[in-house]
Parts: structure tokens; C-alpha cells; sequence
């Protein structure tokens, strides 16, 4: 679904840069995740907002920082990144008070060398 | 927190045959179970789901079945295909914790023509 877009959609960066992915989605959701995958583990839940800068902490946010600036945006950083955040990162959103599931964008593999 | 566990990790079948992929989640409060496919350098997309006052729903090939009573539910698909080979995510929704979902490791279908 061309409505929710990550970007960049891959990128290799060295350790101890900062880097940030961003997703922009035109659903209208107020809800919006950060998932990481890795091989084995699915997904993990990095940070998650529900609305214009409400920010909550997922089951590994250390590491990692977010900014929900608008209703349809949310970026991800890693103010200083570590080879063990190579991974594909993921953005979802869902809809407030509605029992669905999550609409994941396109998915942003990061390397880290 | 929920804790959701998904076996197989892997599963090869013939095609034409049935694929059963189950988990189990730990928190009996939980109460939306999605299934999400992935495809190979794609995004996770939801393909069934089912809420906790229902035991069973079917959508063409594919069906999920729960029970609340031991915590697991299970997808089935059924007369499988090629294309069915993919990544397939379940997860769990706790409606009492903000943090939404949480989803299994992943089981790999490989579907041979």
C-alpha cells in the first residue's frame, strides 16, 4: 500500500552515525509503531505513538529516539548507531478504537558496518 | 506483558496439501488474534483475523481457529499453492495494555510445486 511510506528504503551507515528513517502515511490513522525484524525474533516493537507527540516507549527502545510531529508522520533514530541495529525496520499504523490490524509500510533495511 | 509463541518455525509441504501453523499467547485477557504473510523482500500484510467471542472464521483456503480455554489458536490453509510460500506473523492484542501487539517469531512456508 502506497499509504504508508517509509524512506529511506535501504541504507548502509557506519557505527556511530546518526540516522534517521521516516514514515509518512495517508491512511488518517492516529496510531503509529516501529517495529524491528530480525531473523527468528519477528517483530519487536521499538516505540509507538498515539497521537501529535505522544510518545511511548516499546519492548526495545534503548537506542533509539522518535518524534511524532504531525498526525501523519513518525520518525525513528538512532542517535548513534551500533552494528546490532542492522535489521528491517518497519512502520505501522491502526486506527483508534477500531479493532484491526496494522497496516505495515514498505520496510527500511538498515545496515550498520 | 503478553508473550506470544509460534511453532513450527519452519514447515514444507506438498503442494495441494494442508499447511497448520499454531500459537499461543499468556494472557487470557487478550482479545484480537491477526495473521499477517509476508512475502519475500515485502511488507507483512494481514490476511485473517479473528476476535475472542468467536472459536472459528474462514476465508476461502485459509481459516484460523481459537481457543480461549488453553490459549492457542491456529491458522490453516488449506489445498496449498506456490504463492502461499511466504513468512507468516501471529500476534496478540491485550486490551488493556497501550502497547498493542505483540506477534510470534514467524513460521517460514515453503510450498513444492
Amino acid at each position: 500500500d502506497a499509504d504508508v511510506t517509509q524512506t529511506p528504503r535501504n541504507r548502509i551507515t557506519k557505527t556511530g552515525k546518526r540516522i534517521m528513517l521516516e514514515c509518512s502515511q495517508t491512511k488518517g490513522h492516529d496510531r503509529m509503531y516501529w517495529y524491528r525484524q530480525d531473523p527468528g525474533l519477528g517483530l519487536r516493537l521499538i516505540y509507538y505513538s498515539f497521537d501529535v507527540k505522544d510518545i511511548n516507549k516499546g519492548e526495545i527502545s534503548d537506542g533509539y529516539s522518535v518524534s511524532r510531529q504531525a498526525q501523519a508522520k513518525f520518525s525513528l533514530s538512532l542517535e548513534s548507531a551500533i552494528p546490532n541495529q542492522t535489521a528491517l525496520y518497519f512502520c505501522a499504523t491502526s486506527d483508534r478504537g477500531v479493532v484491526y490490524g496494522y497496516t505495515f509500510g514498505s520496510g527500511t533495511r538498515l545496515t550498520v558496518v | 506483558g503478553e508473550n506470544v509463541e509460534q511453532h513450527p518455525s519452519t514447515l514444507s509441504v506438498q503442494e495441494g496439501d494442508s499447511a497448520v501453523i499454531k500459537c499461543t499467547y499468556s494472557d487470557s485477557a487478550s482479545n484480537y488474534f491477526p495473521w499477517y504473510k509476508q512475502e519475500l523482500g515485502k511488507r507483512p500484510q494481514l490476511i485473517i483475523d479473528i476476535r475472542s467471542n468467536v472459536g472459528e472464521k474462514k476465508d476461502q483456503r485459509i481459516a484460523v481457529t481459537l481457543n480461549k480455554t488453553a490459549k492457542h489458536f491456529s491458522l490453516h490453509i488449506t489445498e496449498t499453492q506456490p504463492e502461499d510460500s511466504a513468512v507468516y506473523f501471529c500476534a496478540a492484542k491485550e486490551p488493556h495494555n497501550n502497547n498493542d501487539m505483540r506477534f510470534g517469531a514467524g513460521t517460514r512456508l515453503t510450498v513444492k510445486p
